[in-house]
């Protein structure tokens, strides 16, 4: 079955460095959403992806699909205290309704 | 409601015990879908509701879990029997469309520890 790939486990960062996780599934993805889990929270929606090679930002998040729609990246620019949580990539194959979710990049930030 | 509800929040079952998990679902969501979360992973596809149509229970660990969603919006994951195995976060999500377009809106889950 479809395995969706998530690295890393866990990333230290000072406040104001940069964090980036990486997604990759073993199969052709429709779509790929990406969500955030706080600690003692529920997941929570980011964005979804669609297009090959799309690339979308919200503030200092920045989301990428990869041209061959199985790998995708979240990137956070200058971290804030506030960045801290679990991030998951889920995604979704072709002719399928069924979001597969990733192990999660827990995100530590250090003031 | 304004998000997905789901109860009871903790639930604490001694093992053989048999558990009931609600989830309601924001009004008019078509999709339904209930995950398990273990802790430190991500969440584990068990079953998927399209309206009262259960399309896809392979998730279902074993034949002691069992889903219903008879009217197409409350939906209740019951499990028999219950294992240590079982203990985990219980987390229902739903969306207005098929498809899943926009997203999931997760509720915050039921906690279930087996002793």
């Amino acid at each position: 079955g479809q395995q969706v790939m998530q690295i890393p486990q866990y990333q230290h960062v000072q406040e104001g460095e940069d964090f980036t996780t990486y997604c990759n599934s073993s199969t052709t993805l429709s779509n790929i959403q990406w969500y955030k889990q706080r600690p003692g929270g529920h997941p929570v929606f980011l964005i979804q992806l669609v297009k090959s090679g799309e690339v979308k930002k919200q503030k200092r998040l920045t989301f990428q699909f990869g041209e061959a729609k199985k790998n995708s990246s979240l990137h956070i620019t200058a971290t804030q205290t506030t960045d801290v949580g679990t991030y998951f990539c889920a995604g979704t194959g072709r002719g399928s309704y069924i979001p597969t979710f990733g192990r999660g990049t827990s995100l530590i930030v250090h003031p | 409601g304004a998000g997905v509800s789901q109860s009871p929040r903790y639930k604490v079952a001694k093992r053989g015990q048999d558990v009931a998990l609600r989830c309601d679902p924001i009004s008019g969501h078509v999709s339904l879908f209930w995950y398990q979360q273990a802790l430190g992973q991500g969440p584990e596809f068990l079953t998927y509701f399209q309206n009262e149509a259960q399309l896809d229970k392979s998730g279902l660990p074993s034949d002691r879990f069992f889903a219903e969603r008879p009217e197409g919006s409350v939906s209740t994951l019951k499990i028999q029997r219950t294992q240590q195995e079982d203990s985990a976060v219980y987390l229902c999500a739903s969306s207005p469309r098929r498809d899943g377009n926009y997203g999931y809106t997760f509720g915050s889950g039921t906690r279930l520890t087996v002793v």
